[in-house]
């Protein structure tokens, strides 16, 4: 009964290569979130969806493309992986309320992703 | 623009001693706050939050923050340090006035409590 669930836990691959990160929620949330976390420990949100619709997109290259087919999945698919997008990518999930605010957030497992 | 500063890289303390991380916030709207903390290989479990109400709120293991609106500031707390929270702990800020519910958070914090 896990909340939010990410695949896989680790990714290793080669330069150059597409890949994608799965992420699900069975919170009921409406918002969903990918952050990055780099080799210091440091989180940084990519994006943010709301029912769907992108509402963050921190200036992450377009090598990185969110797909939200429904409100409970946020996958992540990244092309022409390169050596610098080494890190662990967690999925994140929270839910709306009145007057635009928005639970806290829970947080999936996270991926490790290795380029080589 | 809203941010999170952690001052403190690493935290060392003596089990059954009291235990505080620091952490300052900057937003331009008012604040909601939280700490999460995050062990080897794992993902974050949130502690705590502040939305509004009283200033001292008590989260799981134990733990509590105080919000300071004057001087910016949420430090989490505990009275009573266990090896076991021994982990990163990150205070985080969204300012209720932004698009998005972004949540930015600081640099972590290691706590390490010592038998």
């Amino acid at each position: 009964d896990t909340a939010v669930s990410q695949t896989p836990k680790y990714l290793v691959t080669q330069m150059g290569n597409d890949k994608s990160i799965k992420c699900e929620q069975n919170l009921g949330h409406d918002t969903m979130y990918w952050y990055k976390q780099d080799s210091k420990k440091f989180l940084k949100i990519m994006f943010s969806y709301n029912n769907k619709e992108l509402i963050i997109n921190e200036t992450v290259p377009n090598r990185f493309s969110p797909k939200s087919p429904d409100k409970a999945h946020l996958n992540l698919h990244i092309n022409s992986l390169e050596l610098g997008d080494s890190a662990v990518y967690f999925c994140a999930s929270s839910q709306r309320y009145g007057g635009g605010r928005n639970t806290e957030a829970f947080f999936g497992q996270g991926t490790r992703l290795t380029v080589v | 623009a809203q941010s999170v500063a952690q001052p403190e890289d690493q935290v060392n303390v003596a089990e059954g001693n009291p235990l505080t991380v620091k952490c300052t916030y900057s937003v331009s709207g008012n604040p909601y706050l939280f700490w999460y903390v995050q062990y080897p290989n794992r993902g974050l479990q949130f502690l705590l939050k502040y939305i509004t109400g009283d200033n001292l709120v008590k989260g799981s293991y134990g733990f509590e923050a105080e919000f300071n609106k004057s001087q910016t500031s949420f430090h989490l707390k505990k009275p009573s340090a266990l090896v076991s929270d021994s982990a990163l702990y990150f205070c985080a800020v969204r300012d209720v006035g932004a698009a998005g519910n972004k949540l930015t958070f600081g640099g972590g914090t290691r706590v390490l409590v010592k038998p």
